[in-house]
């Protein structure tokens, strides 16, 4: 069974930092890409950021490049997101999830996590 | 706002069909797939169509997916309680090396 599980959300303050987690099992994790997406309080969703299988190619959206870094250790099955700079309108659940097809290319999500809750606010 | 547009809000009485909309560009929707998502109150999206109308396991075939040109649409018929939730389109903006863009979602209630 695929589980998704993040944590290492909370509060911050603004210009803070903090390093989001993602602990992955039931598939081979090395073979796929994976997100991070968010939703601040009653908003829809956005996605942040996608990493390739063996972590060689990473992309962002613009509103967090250079303060988010998303990375992953394939040997402990783990994604991570780095969040530097952190703005208010950073706040919102940050959730993980795995591409739908492993392989080179990248495919929209298929499974998500349960999300993390990260607050901004001094 | 969001990339893809979809209607705020839809509604629907038990057993009716409704159909939420998804409206793009001909670098998003118009060459490339789109997927539904479906968020229950406080929970996960999960995986409702892949591929503009595949189903994966375990959805029942009430649910349904479309495309035509720049724009998508999602079809629910004979509408339960439980089909109460948030629905998202998502999809590839400038093909595979583009960004994951979603639509603002679209609130179902049923009547």
């Amino acid at each position: 069974e695929v589980q998704l599980v993040e944590s290492g959300g909370g509060l911050v303050q603004p210009g803070g930092s903090l390093r989001l987690s993602c602990a992955a099992s039931g598939f081979t994790f090395s073979n796929y890409w994976m997100f991070w997406v968010r939703q601040a309080p009653g908003k829809g969703l956005v996605w942040v950021s996608r990493i390739k299988g063996d972590g060689t190619i990473t992309r962002y959206a613009d509103s967090v490049k250079g303060r988010l870094t998303i990375s992953r250790d394939n040997a402990r099955n783990t994604l991570y997101l780095q969040m530097s700079s952190v703005r208010s309108d950073d706040a919102a659940v940050y959730f993980c999830a795995r591409a739908a097809v492993s392989g080179p290319y990248p495919s929209p999500p298929d499974y998500w996590g349960q999300g993390t809750l990260v607050t901004v606010s001094s | 706002q969001s990339v893809l547009t979809q209607p705020p809000s839809a509604s629907g009485t038990p057993g009716q069909r409704v159909t939420i909309s998804c409206s793009g560009s001909s670098s998003n929707i118009g060459s490339n797939i789109v997927n539904w998502y479906q968020q229950l109150p406080g929970t996960a999206p999960k995986l409702l169509i892949y591929s503009n109308n595949q189903r994966p396991s375990g959805v029942p075939d009430r649910f349904s997916g479309s495309k035509s040109g720049t724009s998508a649409s999602l079809a629910i018929s004979g509408l339960q309680s439980e089909d109460e939730a948030d629905y998202y389109c998502a999809g590839w903006d400038g093909g595979q090396n583009g960004d994951l863009v979603f639509g603002g979602g679209t609130k179902l209630t049923v009547l």
